[in-house]
Order: structure tokens, then C-alpha cells, then sequence
């Protein structure tokens, strides 16, 4: 199975930073990534497909790049909607896996 | 309007069942693969289990293989998750989303809870 490891675990960050997250796979998984935003009590956001693919509607301070076994999301300007958790998703092979998630805090 | 909407979740007794529904509307549904995901509380998501969109391709994950059971019923727009042989350990809100291995799962329902316990 591919696993998926996302750094950091916990970030804590400050209204108009640019915010970076690594998802690292343990196989080469071309470029089958999708990121996802969780709030609590809420069903997860697609982000970003395909590594770099912006979902329709997200703004574009989000982006995605990669391929391989690194990626990462960067946000270019966190704004206050943008505190949450966030996920990396390989869809290269079954069984899918899930990153363990990336905690986004207000500093 | 895509909506995606899942019930059947409930209180239930470890080695007992439990069949999850997840009724889709707004978009034609035989013509996209489906999934289930879970979450146990607090921690992260879980993929479980995905369909295509004519049935004849399934994958689950190994936690679940043997004991729960994806089906579809494209006539009906709805999406099933049979769980037999319930474990505490599968308590976890469940998550039904459209979506396949190119772009993502772009579209969740709200989720249904279930609890295992004795």
C-alpha cells in the first residue's frame, strides 16, 4: 500500500502568510494527488487534482505542485476561512490512502 | 444542483450490521464512480471503499474487505454500504462522495454516523 506523510503535523500561522504543506509518498505516484480542506463537523473541500489542477470555484491563493513521491499545497496568503485541516489523497492506485492531515492554526 | 445525501447510520452492537445509504441527485449518477470514506472522531480520513459507475469494478480497503460491501443502484440514484461483522473500531462518521481517480472526489454528502459499541 502507498502511504502518504504530510508535514508538518500542526502549523500555526498568521492572517497573510504564505503557508506551505508536504505530502511525501512512499511509491512513485505520477502526478494522481488531490488535496482536500476539512472544517470541523463539516465533509471535506476538493482543493486541488491532478498535483496542480485548481477545483472549480477554489480562489486561486491555492495551489499545488509536484509529481512523483513530493508534493506540496501552498497557500499564497492565508486568509481567516482558510484556518483548517487539510489532507493530501493518492488516487493512483487501490487502495487509496489519505495523508494524516495538516493542522492550520490561527497565531 | 449536486447533492449527495447519506442515512442509515445509527447505535450498534459490535458483531452486528448495518446498511448505509447515500441518495444522489442533480447530476446524472450511472455515469460516475462513487465512494465511501470515514472518519473516525478526531482523527483523519479513511478511504473504504469505491464502485464504478457500472458496478462491475470494486475495491475496498483491507480493514473492510470481507465485511462490508459496496453496491449501487443507478435506477434508484442511490449508493449502499452493507457493514456486517461491526467492530468498535469502525465507529466513524461515513462520508459517500462522487468522484474518481482523475480529478478527486469533488462532490460529499454530509455524513452519517456509526457508532459500535456494546
Amino acid at each position: 500500500d502507498i502511504q502518504l506523510t504530510q508535514s508538518p503535523t500542526f502549523l500555526s500561522a498568521s492572517v497573510g502568510d504564505r503557508v506551505t504543506i508536504t505530502c511525501r509518498a512512499s511509491q512513485g505516484i505520477s502526478r494522481y494527488l488531490a488535496w482536500y480542506q476539512q472544517k470541523p463537523g463539516k465533509a471535506p473541500k476538493l482543493l486541488i487534482y491532478a498535483a496542480s489542477t485548481l477545483q472549480s470555484g477554489v480562489p486561486s491563493r491555492f495551489s499545488g505542485s509536484g509529481s512523483g513521491t513530493e508534493f506540496t499545497l501552498t497557500i499564497s496568503s492565508l486568509q481567516p476561512e482558510d484556518f483548517a485541516t487539510y489532507y493530501c489523497q493518492q488516487l493512483n492506485s487501490y487502495p487509496l490512502t489519505f495523508g494524516g492531515g495538516t493542522k492550520v492554526e490561527i497565531k | 444542483e449536486v447533492q449527495l445525501v447519506e442515512s442509515g447510520g445509527g447505535l450498534v452492537k459490535p458483531g452486528g450490521s448495518l446498511r448505509l445509504s447515500c441518495a444522489a441527485s442533480g447530476f446524472t449518477f450511472s455515469n460516475y464512480s462513487m465512494n465511501w470514506v470515514r472518519q473516525a472522531p478526531g482523527k483523519g480520513l479513511e478511504w473504504v471503499s469505491s464502485i464504478s459507475n457500472t458496478g462491475s469494478s470494486i475495491f475496498y480497503a483491507d480493514s473492510v474487505k470481507g465485511r462490508f460491501t459496496i453496491s449501487r443502484d443507478n435506477a434508484k440514484n442511490s449508493l449502499y454500504l452493507q457493514m456486517n461483522s461491526l467492530r468498535a473500531e469502525d465507529t466513524a462518521v461515513y462520508y459517500c462522495a462522487r468522484g474518481g481517480l482523475n480529478w478527486g472526489y469533488n462532490y460529499w454528502g454530509q455524513g452519517t454516523l456509526v457508532t459500535v459499541s456494546s
